[in-house]
């Protein structure tokens, strides 16, 4: 049971170019999340799914997109990378007590 | 619009000491969860310890429990025996109906030998 995987773990983006985070989970969670989370701040959500082929919105959601085309996998893609989304990204499943378990993390520079 | 409030960026505490981190919410749902997730320097959150808001009584994780004031709305952490390794960020967040946590902006503990 390896619970949330996030790949990479690190990476440098151009500006303008384009790449995709990796998450799957092992614990047939319905709920997935998105986040990033900037030096110093706390988390703000990007996307959200709370089962397969359906997303949402969340509070930061330009400049990203998802898909949720299975229960394991929900794949965050950034589209023409600006230094903005210079972050750490986290992964989360949603458990049975309404807890999350995040991902190890995906540090993305943009330069 | 619901908000989470931590008022406390940094904290420290002696080794064995108690601390307690603050965290107050604005909602005007009624039933809702809230959760303190620590932050070390690997990055991984974890989660500490969770609420009910329907459940009157404080929960308590071994040396974590909470201070749960509904009417206060207020949702705080006390640490018992600190321990070095309990030096971290620590996140209090909440979740109501839609599935959207929200999180606090964090505190940092720093726990003096």
């Amino acid at each position: 049971n390896a619970g949330v995987t996030q790949t990479p773990k690190f990476r440098i983006l151009k500006i303008g170019q384009s790449m995709t985070l990796q998450c799957a989970q092992d614990m047939n969670h319905n709920y997935m999340y998105w986040y990033r989370q900037d030096p110093g701040m706390g988390l703000k959500l990007i996307y959200y799914s709370v089962g397969a082929g359906i997303t949402d919105k969340g509070e930061v959601p330009n400049g990203y997109n998802v898909s949720r085309s299975t229960t394991e996998d929900f794949p965050l893609r950034l589209e023409l990378a600006a230094p903005s989304q210079t972050s750490v990204y986290f992964c989360a499943s949603g458990g049975t007590y309404n807890e999350q378990f995040f991902g190890p993390g995906t540090r993305l520079t943009v330069l | 619009a619901q908000t989470v409030t931590q008022s406390q960026p940094e904290m420290s505490v002696q080794e064995a000491e108690t601390v307690t981190l603050s965290c107050t919410y604005d909602t005007s749902e009624s039933d809702y969860y809230l959760f303190w997730y620590k932050q070390p320097p690997s990055r991984q959150m974890i989660l500490v310890i969770r609420q009910e808001a329907y459940k009157q009584q404080n929960a308590t994780e071994n040396r974590f429990s909470v201070n749960f004031q509904k009417a206060a709305k207020s949702f705080s952490l006390k640490i018992s025996d600190s321990q070095l390794g309990d030096a971290a960020m620590y996140f209090c967040a909440y979740r109501a109906g839609t599935y959207k946590y929200i999180f606090g902006t964090g505190t940092r503990l720093k726990v003096l030998a």
